[in-house]
């Protein structure tokens, strides 16, 4: 079955600690995203890849770092510089070409506590 | 800087009851407005979008969308709710200048009594 993959589901970190979170995607998709999702906040871009090898911060990457070594794979990391990192954690991606008008698909998603 | 705002935050409605769940944004361009649902313990997915052409949209589920450029919204209409539309709602927007960059409004959570 094609579609988004985010593991692990619940992750639980102490305060200091990096973590990664892993999104794969078998859909030859070439855009991929990392969204945060907080109560009353809805969705928060944090990063972006519209290519392998490329990526743009989104509006709350501080304290982020993805890399887009392979098509396929948009890992994010949460350093021990992001100062609230408990959420919930969103990869999407879209169809080949990002055309305006493209549907975004969503992973299940992985939920984030700092301890 | 481009912003969606959704002022429901909770809506309650009874079965077969109608809906209009309300969705403003702004930014002065050409714009690409979607509507995406999370039901409980399912991936977010999308609901309906426009881009073009005529401002009625009409997506899954018997939703649809008015896009009124004047008003600047883009409100999620549906005529009769069953206890299955109990989900959370989100209203998006893309300017057609900068397509990757999606921004999402806060949400409207709805819950149907059955």
């Amino acid at each position: 079955d094609g579609g988004i993959t985010q593991s692990p589901k619940y992750l639980f970190r102490k305060e200091g600690q990096n973590v990664t979170l892993s999104c794969e995607q078998n859909l030859n998709h070439d855009a991929m995203y990392w969204y945060r999702q907080d109560p009353g906040q809805g969705l928060r871009l944090i990063y972006y890849s519209q290519i392998v090898n490329d990526f743009q911060k989104g509006d709350i990457a501080e304290g982020y770092s993805v890399s887009r070594e392979k098509k396929e794979s948009f890992p994010l990391t949460v350093t021990s510089a992001q100062k609230n990192p408990t959420a919930f954690y969103l990869c999407a991606s879209t169809h080949p070409g990002g055309s305006p008008t493209d549907t975004q698909y969503f992973g299940p998603g992985t939920r984030l506590t700092v301890l | 800087a481009q912003s969606v705002s959704q002022h429901n935050h909770h809506v309650i409605l009874s079965e077969a009851a109608s809906l209009e769940l309300g969705c403003n944004y702004s930014y002065g361009g050409t714009v690409n407005l979607f509507w995406y649902v999370q039901y409980p313990g399912q991936h977010l997915q999308l609901l309906l979008k426009y881009f073009s052409g005529d401002p009625l949209v009409k997506g899954i589920k018997g939703f649809e969308a008015e896009f009124i450029k004047s008003k600047f919204s883009f409100n999620l209409r549906k005529p009769s709710v069953q206890w299955s539309d109990t989900a959370e709602y989100f209203c998006a927007v893309s300017s057609f200048s900068s397509a990757s960059k999606i921004i999402f409004g806060s949400g409207t959570r709805l819950s149907i009594r059955p």
